[in-house]
């Protein structure tokens, strides 16, 4: 069946690299899409990977695509507190004549000054 | 451009009432989407939307119902709120073209007692 799963927790200190890791299960992936939820806000989207696309970067942000192992990361370069959040992998797959999002259960970084 | 709206921000109810949660976009987009958060659960699709004048069940629809009232407004009704629905709830909207990414709303607090 269609899964994305996610370590629940990441811990880093301030200037750091974070690396989250996401792995998904459904071959029919055609968009793979990374949220940023902060504490008591709606879920804000960081970017996106086209999954015939290896790597995408904006800014301090970098995902790499590995559609042969079904693995996604972002990594975010010089880590601050204003990144601590929970970061949701999200994978578009198709359901029939639609088309749905199936959900990580999102990763919380904790960021240490 | 406000994006996604919703309304309530918070709301408590005793079980059995009924009430209607809220959602507005200004974005032109054709599908429309209500989630609901729960701790260790992630996201899970209550009912969506893809077209006005359409709705179609989720992964979690029981207790629920829609009205897509236009093609702006979504509206999510409980009909007898049970303690089972106390959650965070989101409603989103999806872009076509490129990405087809959702944007979501602030989300509604809602706690049955």
């Amino acid at each position: 069946g269609e899964d994305v799963e996610q370590s629940l927790f990441l811990s880093v200190r301030e200037g750091d690299s974070s690396v989250i890791n996401c792995t998904y299960t459904d071959s029919s992936s055609t968009y793979l899409y990374w949220y940023k939820q902060e504490p008591g806000a709606g879920l804000q989207l960081l970017t996106y990977i086209f999954s015939n696309m290896d790597m995408k970067q904006d800014q301090r942000l970098t995902v790499l695509l590995n559609k042969k192992d079904k693995h996604l990361s972002l990594r975010i370069a010089d880590t601050q507190t204003g990144d601590s959040a929970i970061y949701f992998c999200a994978d578009r797959v198709n359901a029939g004549n639609n088309r749905k999002l199936i959900w990580g259960l999102g990763t919380s970084l904790a960021v240490n000054p | 451009n406000a994006g996604v709206t919703q309304t309530p921000k918070f709301q408590v109810l005793k079980t059995g009432q009924s009430m209607t949660l809220q959602c507005a976009q200004d974005m032109n987009h054709n599908s429309m989407y209500w989630y609901r958060q729960d701790p260790g659960m992630g996201l899970r699709l209550i009912y969506y939307s893809a077209s006005e004048g359409t709705t179609d069940k989720g992964e979690v629809p029981n207790g629920y119902n829609v009205s897509r009232l236009n093609k702006r407004e979504f509206s999510l009704r409980l009909e007898s709120a049970a303690p089972s629905q106390t959650s965070v709830y989101f409603c989103a909207s999806r872009s076509g073209g490129v990405g087809e990414t959702q944007y979501f709303g602030p989300g509604t607090r809602l706690l049955v007692l």
